[in-house]
C-alpha cells in the first residue's frame, strides 16, 4: 500500500531553521513534491524533487534519498508568514499506462512561527 | 496567464442531494486533477481527466463523476451525498506531455452536507 508520513506539527522562532521530515512507502514513484497551504486556501507549489540531492530555491530547500524513502524540507531565516500547513507528496502514476500526475499526499505538517 | 479558478466557493447541500462543482484550468494546461480534502488531512486523488476522459481514479465510489470539455475545464458530480462528503474540493491542472508534473491548484470549494 502507500504510506506516507510527517510529523504534525512544528514550532520554531522568526529568524530559526525548521527542517520537515517526509518518509514515504509507495509502490511506483516519479518524484516527490512539497507545497504550502495557508488555512483556507489553496496549496501552492514549492519544490518538485525527482533525483537523488538537494534543491535549494531562496530560502527553501528539499532533499530527496530515493533509495531511503526520504525527503526534507528546509525553511530558512523563518518569517511570521511561514506560519502554514507544509504538504509532502509523491508522484504515482494514475492508471497502469505511461501517465503519472497521481499525488499522493501526507496529512501535513503545520508550522508555527512564533516572535 | 489565467489561473485556475473554481466555482462555487462554498455550497450547503443536504444528505441525498446531488452537488456540481466547477473548475477552469490555467491557461495552455490540458489536464485536470480532482482531490478531497478533509479538515486537517492532506488532498486525496479523486479522479484525473485528460483529453475528456477519466485518466485515472482513487478509491472513491461511482457516485463520484466527472467531465471535461473540450476547452479542458471540468466537473465533478457527487450524487446521492452523504455527511462525509463534507470536505474542500481542489482541483489542479497540469500540461501532460511534458517534463514538469507541477499541478496549479485552484482555490477550491467548501462543501458542508447537514
Amino acid at each position: 500500500g502507500q504510506n506516507i508520513d510527517q510529523p504534525t506539527e512544528m514550532t520554531a522562532t522568526e529568524g530559526a531553521i525548521v527542517q520537515i521530515n517526509c518518509t514515504y512507502q509507495t509502490s511506483g514513484f516519479n518524484g516527490l513534491f512539497w507545497y504550502q497551504q495557508h488555512a483556507g486556501e489553496a496549496p501552492t507549489f514549492l519544490s518538485y524533487n525527482v533525483l537523488d540531492g538537494l534543491e535549494e530555491k531562496g530560502r527553501f530547500s528539499s532533499f530527496l534519498s530515493r533509495s531511503k524513502g526520504y525527503s526534507y524540507l528546509l525553511l530558512k531565516e523563518l518569517q511570521m508568514k511561514d506560519s502554514a500547513s507544509y504538504l509532502c507528496a509523491v508522484n504515482l502514476r494514475v492508471r497502469t499506462t505511461d501517465s503519472w500526475g497521481k499525488l499522493q499526499f501526507g496529512a501535513g505538517t503545520q508550522v508555527v512561527v512564533t516572535p | 496567464e489565467t489561473g485556475v479558478t473554481q466555482s462555487p466557493t462554498h455550497l450547503i447541500k443536504t444528505r441525498g442531494q446531488q452537488v456540481t462543482l466547477r473548475c477552469s484550468s490555467q491557461s495552455g494546461h490540458n489536464t485536470v486533477s480532482w482531490y478531497q480534502q478533509a479538515l486537517g488531512q492532506g488532498p486525496q486523488f479523486i479522479f484525473q481527466y485528460y483529453r475528456e476522459e477519466e485518466n485515472g481514479r482513487g478509491n472513491f465510489p461511482p457516485r463520484f463523476s466527472g467531465l471535461q470539455f473540450p476547452n479542458y475545464s471540468s466537473e465533478l458530480n457527487v450524487n446521492a451525498l452523504e455527511l462525509d462528503d463534507s470536505a474542500l474540493y481542489l482541483c489542479a491542472s497540469s500540461q501532460s506531455g511534458t517534463a514538469s508534473y507541477e499541478q496549479y491548484f485552484g482555490p477550491g470549494t467548501r462543501l458542508t452536507v447537514t
